[in-house]
C-alpha cells in the first residue's frame, strides 16, 4: 500500500467552492476507488473505476465527480453540490482480477 | 440492500487477554471477507482475509473464522498487546462483478497495559 499516495493530507475549503483531491498509484493496479469516512462510521463508496476512461457511481456519488484519464491517477472533485463535505477521504486500488484493496493515506477535508 | 453489521462498536480488554469481533453479512453471494486495522488518522491496513471456500485462517496471533450458513465471520486476536489498539473494520465482497466491498461500521479496540 505504500505505492498509493494522496494529496494534500489536509484541505480546507470555503462553502461554495469546488476542490479536487489527488490519488496516484504506481502499483499498476487496474481498479481504483474513492471512499468517504465519517467519525464512528465505516467506509462508504463514492466512485470506482475498473479501467482507464471508465468509472461508475458508488453508494454516495451525489455532489462528487471523478476522472480516469491515466491508469495511475483517479482524482476526486468535491463540488459545491455536496452538502456535507467535511470528512476523511480515502483512495484505494486493486489488481483487475483481485478483490483485495489497498488504501492510500487519506485526505482530511474541512469546509469552513 | 447489501449490509454488513459489526459488533461490538467498542471493546476494552486487558493486555494478554483475547479479543473477538463479529460481523454478519446479508449478501449470500459474498465470497471474500477482509479485515482492516486503522490507527488514528492513518490508512486502513489489511491484516487478514478469508475466502468462502475456507472456514478458518490464522496468522500468528490473529485468526478469522467464517460460517457461510449463518453468514457471519469473526476476528480473533489472542495475547493482545497495547499496539493492537485501533479501529478494526470487517468487509464483505458484494455481487456485481466489480470487486466492491461493503464495510462494517468498525470496532474500536482498546488494550490496557
Amino acid at each position: 500500500d505504500g505505492g498509493i499516495t494522496q494529496s494534500p493530507k489536509y484541505l480546507f475549503r470555503k462553502e461554495g467552492q469546488n476542490v479536487t483531491l489527488s490519488c496516484e498509484q504506481n502499483l499498476n493496479h487496474d481498479a481504483m476507488y474513492w471512499y468517504r469516512q465519517d467519525p464512528g462510521q465505516g467506509l462508504r463508496l463514492i466512485y470506482y473505476s475498473q479501467i482507464v476512461n471508465d468509472f461508475q457511481k458508488g453508494d454516495i456519488a451525489e455532489g462528487y465527480s471523478v476522472s480516469r484519464e491515466k491508469k495511475e491517477s483517479f482524482p476526486l472533485t468535491v463540488t459545491s453540490a455536496q452538502k456535507n463535505p467535511t470528512a476523511f477521504y480515502l483512495c484505494a486500488s486493486s489488481e483487475g482480477d483481485s478483490d483485495t484493496q489497498y488504501f492510500g493515506p487519506g485526505t482530511r477535508l474541512t469546509v469552513l | 440492500g447489501e449490509n454488513v453489521e459489526q459488533h461490538p462498536s467498542t471493546l476494552s480488554v486487558q493486555e494478554g487477554d483475547s479479543a473477538v469481533i463479529k460481523c454478519t453479512y446479508s449478501d449470500s453471494a459474498s465470497n471474500y471477507f477482509p479485515w482492516y486495522k486503522q490507527e488514528l488518522g492513518k490508512r486502513p491496513q489489511l491484516i487478514i482475509d478469508i475466502r468462502s471456500n475456507v472456514g478458518e485462517k490464522k496468522d500468528q496471533r490473529i485468526a478469522v473464522t467464517l460460517n457461510k450458513t449463518a453468514k457471519h465471520f469473526s476476528l480473533h486476536i489472542t495475547e493482545t498487546q497495547p499496539e493492537d489498539s485501533a479501529v478494526y473494520f470487517c468487509a464483505a465482497s458484494a455481487s456485481g462483478g466489480y470487486n466492491k466491498l461493503i464495510f462494517g461500521a468498525g470496532t474500536r479496540l482498546a488494550v490496557h497495559p
